[in-house]
């Protein structure tokens, strides 16, 4: 199973908003409403963001949004702080019992 | 306070063995779901093998099957890989996660292996 596509970089501004976008194909992203997102900063342990597409852990700001339509699921990142700066990965189910993550996005807040 | 503290890692021998612990406390072990997900160095994350609560059902990646074992004893609150004939390309920080809906809501800090001669 190929890891879900993730662009390596994204940036923005302080204050804007910003799409990290994770395509997969009909038997992943496509096929299950399984999409989660992290946030990992440098040298600590990954963060969940959004899990089934669009649902948000308690403590996660509301900033922090998912979407997805046909094979692709987007993540956007509202009011940008400099905090934000950091890797972002997708994961979703498979299939097969097989969960694949992206292969990560760093985003950097200009 | 949810804790997961993994241990265990260190340098192992192609072909040899180590096995990794995840401690964990402040929730209910026994009816969740864990994980074992990897990072190699400067690389991206990879699942590794998902175990339920009951330990009925257990799944691995293909990159594992067949060398790597997931265990957990809820008595201990603690989840187990075995991980047989060791490669250098498991060669990875190891962080043990509990599942939620096919994601990873908690996440330990992960144990360093190293598999070099």
């Amino acid at each position: 199973q190929s890891a879900l596509t993730q662009p390596p970089s994204a940036s923005g501004s302080p204050g804007q908003s910003v799409t990290i976008s994770c395509t997969g194909t009909s038997s992943d992203v496509g096929g299950y409403n399984y999409v989660s997102w992290y946030q990992q900063h440098p040298g600590k342990a990954p963060k969940l963001l959004i899990y089934e597409v669009t649902k948000r852990p308690s403590g996660v700001p509301d900033r922090f949004s998912g979407s997805k339509s046909g094979n692709t699921a987007s993540l956007t990142v509202s009011g940008l702080q400099a905090e934000d700066e950091a890797d972002y990965y997708c994961n979703s189910y498979a299939g097969s019992n097989n969960l694949i993550f992206g292969g990560g996005t760093k985003l950097t807040v200009l | 306070e949810v804790r997961l503290v993994e241990s265990g890692g260190g340098l192992g021998q192609p072909g040899g063995s180590l096995r990794l612990s995840c401690a964990t406390s402040g929730f209910s072990f026994s009816i969740y779901s864990m994980n074992w997900v990897r990072q190699a160095p400067g690389k991206g994350l990879e699942w590794v093998s998902y175990i339920t609560g009951s330990s009925s059902t257990i799944y691995y990646a293909d990159s594992v099957k067949g060398r790597f074992t997931i265990s957990r004893d809820n008595a201990k609150n603690s989840l187990y890989l075995q991980m047989n004939s060791l490669r250098a390309e498991d060669t990875a920080l190891y962080y043990c996660a509990r599942s939620v809906q096919f994601g990873f809501d908690i996440w330990g800090q992960g144990t360093m292996v190293t598999v070099s001669s």
